[in-house]
């Protein structure tokens, strides 16, 4: 199976504008799950979507969305960009929900935005 | 409030030795516990599941215990290569993800 996919890979921006990326999960998985990472702050958890609905979100501003399309393919969109927000955004797929047993997730390679 | 402690300072061991990697919780009670291994630039890859009422779990030269009394889960790497080099991350679950913030290992020739 082909693993999780992530466009673009690298992208770079400028304050004050939105960005959206995109996630293929593996091929059957239904949950996808995006996370924010960065030096000083390890891996931030954004949101989960299953099955079309966010299940989970973290504890990010409104400035961060997601959706996620009835072939589990996700977006993530960041408006009104900030220099803070540069970061390696990876996005994760799971082939069970949460509280559906064991969640493992498998992670695409990323997409490394930088906000300049 | 939920915490999960890893050692934040890098953890250097000579090739063929054991490395041991520690993940401390507090406040939380999780149903599982994984671990993932991240190399630079790249997303985290998942090696190990235990759930909290496994002691041990093995996988070719890798092996985590899980200890809920002391809330502490060890990871464990047996001869040791430098191609083990990377972070390690462990993360608990129930019903979501907690993930601890890495320990980086560093394996020498």
């Amino acid at each position: 199976k082909a693993g999780v996919t992530q466009t673009p890979r690298y992208l770079i921006k400028t304050r004050g504008q939105q960005v959206t990326l995109s996630c293929s999960p593996i091929s059957g998985h239904r949950s996808v799950s995006w996370y924010q990472q960065t030096p000083g702050q390890g891996l931030q958890f954004l949101f989960e979507y299953f099955s079309e609905t966010q299940r989970n979100k973290g504890n990010f501003p409104g400035r961060f969305s997601g959706r996620q399309f009835s072939n589990s393919r996700s977006e993530m969109n960041v408006s009104t960009l900030e220099l803070g927000d540069s970061a390696l955004y990876l996005c994760a797929s799971s082939p069970k929900g949460p509280g559906q047993g064991s969640y493992e997730q498998y992670f695409g390679p990323g997409t490394r935005l930088t906000v300049t | 409030s939920q915490k999960i402690e890893q050692n934040s300072e890098a953890l250097n061991i000579q090739e063929g030795k054991t490395a041991t990697l520690t993940c401390n919780y507090t406040n939380y009670s999780p149903a599982y516990l994984q671990w993932y291994r991240q190399d630079p630039g790249r997303g985290p890859v998942f090696l190990l599941l235990i759930r909290e009422n496994e002691k041990e779990k093995r996988k070719e030269r890798l092996k985590v215990t899980f200890d809920t009394t002391l809330k502490q889960s060890l990871f464990h790497i047996t001869a040791s290569q430098p191609a083990d080099s990377a972070t390690y991350l462990c993360a608990l679950e129930n019903y979501q993800l907690i993930w601890g913030a890495g320990t980086k290992l560093i394996i020498k020739p």
